[in-house]
């Protein structure tokens, strides 16, 4: 079983479209986030949530809505993408506590492009 | 949360050991020392933590100096598989949820 799932793995779509991804975690973490690797292959954080609650929202466009129905699941949704939102996005989960490393266990990456 | 730098890119043999090496100045006394390695179109996956001396598991030795300013991941025996980025992280991870990646050291091993 895959530990952090996303789907779908790749997404091309029109300027101005809505699109989501999800994202699901088997390892029974507490903590969830949405990262952003663009084409000079930065990794940026976006969304951090702790069981269901947002923590971190690292000022990203308001178009970009994270969701957590569970603690196993943090989908994000984006409205009228951009050209600029063309990039691979990296769901991730971890178990922060003392004890523990933090560790982040990653998907695969979902590579959106906008044309 | 302390900044990193590392260089940005590095070039080795197979069979050789690599020692990619890391300063954060500004680390903080909570502060753990963590790397990743991400391969081309995967997401970037754990190797080694470190708080102070030496840690060392199956993948790599992790070196931190009595001042913690700096810090020494070391591959031994690099094979064409561990071409990769490698991260070098600075944060209180055991306790928090912000995990900042920085630019990486791309590695590339040749034959």
């Amino acid at each position: 079983d895959t530990a952090v799932s996303q789907t779908p793995k790749y997404l091309v779509t029109q300027m101005g479209n809505d699109k989501s991804i999800k994202c699901e975690q088997n390892l029974g973490h507490d903590t969830m986030y949405w990262y952003k690797q663009d084409s000079k292959k930065f990794l940026k954080i976006m969304f951090s949530y702790n069981n269901k609650e947002l923590i971190i929202n690292e000022t990203v466009p308001n178009r970009f809505s994270p969701k957590s129905p569970d603690k196993a699941h943090l989908n994000l949704h984006i409205n009228s993408l951009e050209l600029g939102d063309s990039a691979v996005y990296f769901c991730a989960s971890s178990q922060p506590g003392q004890g523990n490393t933090g560790e982040l266990f990653f998907g695969e990456g979902s590579r959106l492009t906008v044309l | 949360l302390a900044k990193t730098t590392q260089p940005i890119s590095m070039d080795s043999y197979e069979g050789q050991e690599v020692n990619i090496t890391c300063s954060h100045n500004n680390i903080a006394t909570n502060d753990y020392i963590t790397w990743y390695q991400q391969f081309p179109s995967q997401g970037p996956r754990f190797i080694i933590q470190g708080y102070k001396t030496k840690v060392t598991n199956e993948v790599a030795s992790l070196f931190i100096p009595a001042d913690r300013k700096s810090s020494t991941l070391s591959l031994p025996r690099v094979s064409l598989s561990d071409t990769a980025v490698y991260y070098c992280l600075v944060g209180d991870y055991p306790g928090g949820f912000k995990t900042i990646f920085g630019a990486g050291t791309r590695l590339f091993v040749k034959a």
